[in-house]
């Protein structure tokens, strides 16, 4: 069983669109993040959620809107996209007072 | 804030060789340390770990010591085979859990047959 999965592996849409990605874990982990990596392989933490609230939100453009139904599942909603959200985007999560992250395999973004 | 720097890739080593690749950070308070690998075309998994100051991480034949003193948790391995080729990332975590990951630029290893 795939501990933290997202959805979809290649995503590839035109510019102004919007797209979802969804990530689930099933660890049991309380805690789920969502990193950008960028064409440099540069990894960014975008938003942090805590038991479905949010508690870190990096800057990140009003177009990119986090979504977490409940604590197993944490999706990115982007809007408008932009040929500059081309990127890696990772899932990740961990459990309440452990620092250790599991990640997802990443989704690709590419926006033409 | 808290940051971290890796030496600057691509590394190119021949099979048996041997690997280090530098890191160094910088944090408040007593950070936990990370190396996690990325095989081409996956994603991240995480290669070894240290909590405290002098802990040793070491996993596939990689090691790393926590060092307080230079503020370093260098990636060593005796002996590199080609299916270690990847990009290596150290990272670190404020210890009080529940914080995102701060990585370094990541280093990528090719070792060649």
């Amino acid at each position: 069983d795939t501990a933290v999965s997202q959805t979809p592996k290649y995503l590839v849409t035109q510019m102004g669109n919007d797209k979802s990605i969804k990530c689930e874990q099933n660890l049991g982990h309380d805690t789920m993040y969502w990193y950008k990596q960028d064409s440099k392989k540069f990894l960014k933490i975008m938003f942090s959620y805590n038991n479905k609230e949010l508690i870190i939100n990096e800057t990140v453009p009003n177009r990119f809107s986090p979504k977490s139904p409940d604590k197993a599942h944490l999706n990115l909603h982007i809007n408008s996209l932009e040929l500059g959200d081309s990127a890696v985007y990772f899932c990740a999560s961990s459990q309440g007072g452990q620092t250790i992250q599991y990640f997802g395999a990443g989704t690709r973004l590419s926006v033409l | 804030g808290n940051s971290v720097t890796q030496m600057e890739g691509p590394v190119t080593l021949s099979e048996e060789a041997f690997l280090t690749i530098n890191c160094t950070y910088t944090a408040t308070g007593y950070p936990s340390l990370f190396w996690y690998v990325q095989y081409p075309g996956e994603g991240l998994q995480l290669l070894l770990k240290a909590t405290k100051a002098d802990d040793k991480g070491s996993n596939k034949g990689f090691e790393a010591t926590y060092r307080k003193e230079t503020t370093s948790f260098h990636l060593e391995k005796g002996s590199v085979q080609v299916s270690d080729s990847a990009v290596y990332f150290c990272a670190l975590s404020a210890n009080s859990g529940n914080t995102p990951l701060v990585f370094g630029k990541g280093t990528r290893l090719s070792v060649i047959a």
